[in-house]
């Protein structure tokens, strides 16, 4: 199985700043098909995830552009600029190029 | 809008069956491929089981494989996850998403609790 390995595991961050998340795979996330099919997930506290960024740096409907990521093969990074009260809960990165498709095991974002 | 509305969980003992439903609406269901995802309590998310649109094509994490059966009904709109001998380690919140640009949809989550 692919194993995606996040860091850091929690993040504490003020109000307007800026931050990063990294995913790492165990091997490439590109497909047979050309697409890299690694995705960026947030679950805000009590509710079911929710779609950020899909394909490494394709914003989802109606996400803010805050929201950024980048990266290729088996490194990939999640870029959260101006810091809200609304990003606040835990990230998921999550792979869909091999199966079993496996998750990260999670960032929680916290207020400083 | 795109809606899913999972139901049939609850308490059961281990070693029975229970068969999960999701209501989706808002979107041509028979155009997409569906997944249940699932989550245990205060633990990370975890993929269960892939059908492709037509449900001609399934997939499973191997700790499911054989026990659990992931099906759809296109004229009713309604996806599907027949679990059998659950086991302690199956208790999770599971959750129907629609794979569009990957899961890009997810219900609220029902909750399975496999105890004696």
């Amino acid at each position: 199985d692919v194993v995606m390995t996040q860091t850091p595991v929690s993040l504490s961050v003020s109000l307007g700043g800026q931050t990063s998340i990294s995913c790492r795979s165990s091997q490439s996330l590109v497909h047979s098909d050309g697409n890299t099919y690694l995705y960026w997930y947030l679950q805000k506290p009590g509710q079911s995830p929710q779609l950020l960024i899909y394909k490494v740096s394709n914003r989802f409907s109606g996400v803010p552009d805050r929201f950024s990521g980048s990266g290729s093969g088996t490194d990939f990074t999640l870029k959260i600029s101006r810091v809200e009260p609304e990003d606040l809960g835990v990230y998921y990165c999550y792979q869909g190029t091999h199966y079993p498709h496996t998750f990260g095991a999670g960032t929680k974002l916290e207020l400083k | 809008e795109v809606q899913l509305v999972e139901s049939g969980g609850g308490l059961v003992q281990p070693g029975r069956s229970m068969k999960l439903s999701c209501a989706a609406s808002g979107f041509t269901f028979s155009n997409y491929g569906m997944a249940w995802v699932r989550q245990a309590p205060t633990k990370g998310l975890e993929w269960v089981a892939t059908i492709s649109y037509d449900g001609s094509s399934t997939y499973y994490r191997d700790s499911v494989k054989g026990r659990f059966t992931i099906s759809r009904d296109n004229a009713k709109s309604t996806l599907y996850l027949q679990m059998n001998s659950l086991r302690s380690e199956d208790t999770a919140t599971y959750y129907c998403t629609r794979r569009g640009t990957g899961s890009d949809y997810w219900g609220q989550g029902v909750m399975v609790t496999v105890s004696s």
